[in-house]
């Protein structure tokens, strides 16, 4: 069954903290993203990435960098985690012409 | 830029009637792709339906169907005998190609569906 695992599902940090957060999908899919969810904004493409290796930037990039590191796993960096990246944060994978697949989300305040 | 807007913030319906859900869409592509998720009360995101600029038919999977006006650019997402467990945030969104030879997901910013008793 296609699945999109991310972990931690709930983190909490300091300011100025390093986070990592973790994404891998069973699908065989090429493309994977990192998406970020606030009350206002709906959801926003921070990076993604389209195999292994391959890094893009989306459209609210900064403070945030990614790895993909093979085709399955896909990591979102925070290296001097703020309060203004508190948020709901999501990894979808998908192929060339198919319906994005969403992981159950990460919760990550930031104090 | 691409962009999607849905306009209903939220709506409320009785159980087993028929809801419309709108969705406006702008873009520069001659062939593109529309999306329509639903966003549980847990948070899981759960794709539910597409819709391929070339096809001249609605889509329909389940009780949930499109309404798709290419002249109009509007994507409504309609789902036909409710029940309490369709009530989530629905979100419409479309795929943008991008330089890389790539491509993104466009999100509206949702609409809050309550199916009462």
């Amino acid at each position: 069954e296609a699945a999109v695992t991310q972990s931690p599902r709930n983190k909490v940090t300091v300011t100025g903290g390093n986070v990592t957060l973790s994404c891998r999908q069973t699908n065989s899919h090429n493309y994977m993203y990192w998406y970020r969810q606030d009350t206002g904004h709906g959801l926003r493409l921070i990076h993604y990435s389209y195999g292994a290796g391959n890094l893009q930037i989306g459209d609210v990039p900064d403070g945030y960098k990614a790895t993909r590191t093979t085709q399955e796993d896909f990591f979102l960096l925070l290296e001097l985690a703020s309060p203004s990246q508190t948020s709901l944060y999501f990894c979808a994978s998908s192929g060339q012409n198919q319906a994005p697949l969403f992981g159950e989300g990460t919760r990550l305040s930031v104090l | 830029a691409q962009k999607v807007t849905q306009t209903q913030t939220s709506i409320s319906v009785v159980e087993k009637t028929t809801v419309t859900m709108d969705c406006v869409y702008e873009t520069r592509d001659s062939s593109y792709f529309l999306f329509w998720y639903k966003q549980t009360a847990s948070g899981e995101i759960v794709f539910l339906i597409r819709q391929d600029s070339y096809k001249k038919e609605n889509a329909t999977v389940g009780h949930y169907s499109l309404n798709f006006q290419k002249p109009k650019s509007s994507i409504g997402l309609i789902i036909t005998a409710t029940q309490i467990e369709d009530s989530a945030v629905y979100f419409c969104a479309m795929r943008e190609g991008l330089s890389s030879g790539s491509w993104q997901l466009i999100f509206g910013s949702g609409t809050q569906l309550t199916v009462m008793p």
